[in-house]
């Protein structure tokens, strides 16, 4: 079955501009999370959705913000960029609920670069 | 609060060689998971292994290990007769039964293996 696709893979931005990237699950997934990766700070937890409700949320200002829609797919938004912002934003869906396991599925992620 | 701790930054083994992948968690449950997942150069990160806090029982898998010791909350990885592919990231990372669909990785191990 299809994996976790993200999109776009690749976008270049300016310093306070947004940027919106895109996440659909493996089909059957309801819970969908979102993670920043980075060489200085690793992976980072950002938020999880689930039902389109945000249960879970990391330790990130206000100007990241996501959302998940009926069919599971979700957006995550970044506003008024920053350099620090260049990460590889990752996407990993499970199954979530009483039948969650906890295993995550990764996407091949949504690499920014902040200019 | 949820942590985890891989002391090991990096690790270049040559080929055949034994190498055990450190990692140390922090939580306040008593019901948790405990993951490793592998990251290679293509990017996307791969589960390896799940194992709950009720089950000390330690896990191979062909060439890879797992000792889990809840007495001093080390979850460490041995891979046994190293191969090329192995080389990657490797994370270690928790999930708390409150909220299950959080996962939180270490800062991950890079994993050098010279031919």
């Amino acid at each position: 079955k299809a994996g976790v696709t993200q999109t776009p893979r690749y976008l270049i931005k300016t310093r306070g501009q947004q940027v919106t990237l895109s996440c659909s699950p493996i089909s059957g997934h309801r819970s969908v999370s979102w993670y920043q990766q980075t060489p200085g700070q690793g992976l980072q937890f950002l938020f999880e959705y689930f039902s389109e409700t945000q249960r879970n949320k990391g330790n990130f200002p206000g100007r990241f913000s996501g959302r998940q829609f009926s069919n599971s797919r979700s957006e995550m938004n970044v506003s008024t960029l920053e350099l620090g912002d260049s990460a590889l934003y990752l996407c990993a869906s499970s199954l979530g609920g009483t039948r969650n396991t906890g295993e995550l599925f990764f996407g091949e992620g949504s690499r920014l670069t902040v200019l | 609060a949820q942590k985890v701790t891989q002391a090991q930054t990096e690790i270049s083994v040559v080929e055949k060689e034994d190498v055990t992948l450190d990692c140390v968690y922090e939580t306040r449950d008593t019901t948790y998971y405990l993951f490793w997942y592998k990251q290679p150069p293509s990017g996307e990160l791969v589960f390896l292994i799940r194992r709950n806090s009720f089950d000390e029982q330690n896990e191979i898998s062909g060439r890879y290990s797992w000792n889990f010791q809840k007495s001093t909350s080390s979850f460490n990885f041995t891979i046994t007769a190293s191969q090329v592919v192995d080389s990657a990231v490797y994370f270690c990372a928790l999930s708390e039964a409150t909220s299950y669909d959080k996962v939180i990785f270490g800062p991950g191990t890079s994993l050098s293996v010279i031919p």
